[in-house]
């Protein structure tokens, strides 16, 4: 069974670099045709989509995000990242990762979401 | 770009009864890239449906999708009490509705 489990800090300072992990089980993140991704979800809005990374190292990335945010694999932890640097208040917000097949739109796994504040 | 407008935001019903839950497109789009999703509070998302009425892997038969062009529409045919959660829909993997919080009445 597929599993995702997001991890990071849950408080932010405004200017600084937020980072989160998502640690997958069952599937391996070097093999198999896949793609991961982030989404986040602010307090009483819709989920909104950050970016996704293929098995095959490439990335696409929300536009109005773009100049921000960056999504990188460690395949020796099974793990993948966000970063989103310069965050503001409006980037408060409960943070998911997810999977899916290459090719098919939608998501087979997610994780459970991590909350993050930014705020001095 | 594509919005995704659900309703109604809040549906009241017993267990037992039949639920209708509507998305509908800014644009007209694809079924094959329409998905559905059920969401229990402190859980991970569940995928339900996609390609618009193909159920996935689990997913009990009292789901279903239906719909093309703008308006789609996930139907739950007899509540059971587990299914009281909220639920969005996707399209492209992209763009999401704002959901339907489904809740006993």
């Amino acid at each position: 069974q597929v599993q995702l489990q997001e991890s990071g800090p849950g408080l932010v300072k405004p200017s600084q670099t937020l980072s989160l992990t998502c640690t997958v089980s069952g599937v391996s993140l070097d093999t198999g045709n896949y793609y991961w991704t982030w989404i986040r979800q602010p307090a009483g809005k819709r989920l909104e989509w950050i970016g996704r990374l293929y098995t095959s190292g490439s990335t696409n990335y929300n536009p109005s995000l773009k100049s921000r945010v960056s999504i990188s694999v460690d395949t020796s932890k099974n793990q993948f990242s966000l970063r989103l640097s310069s965050v503001t208040a409006a980037d408060t917000a409960m943070y998911y990762c997810a999977m899916g097949v290459a090719g098919f739109p939608y998501f087979d796994f997610w994780g459970q979401g991590s909350q993050v504040t930014v705020s001095s | 770009e594509i919005v995704l407008t659900q309703s109604p935001g809040t549906l009241s019903l017993s267990p037992g009864e039949r639920a209708t839950l509507s998305c509908r497109a800014s644009q007209s789009v694809s079924g094959s890239n329409l998905a559905w999703y059920q969401h229990k509070p402190g859980q991970a998302p569940r995928l339900l449906i996609y390609g618009a009425s193909s159920r996935a892997t689990g997913i009990p038969d009292r789901f279903s999708g239906s719909g093309s062009g703008t308006d789609f529409t996930l139907t739950i045919r007899r509540l059971e009490p587990e299914d009281f959660a909220v639920y969005f829909c996707q399209h492209y993997g992209t763009a999401f509705g704002q959901g339907t919080n489904l809740e006993i009445k």
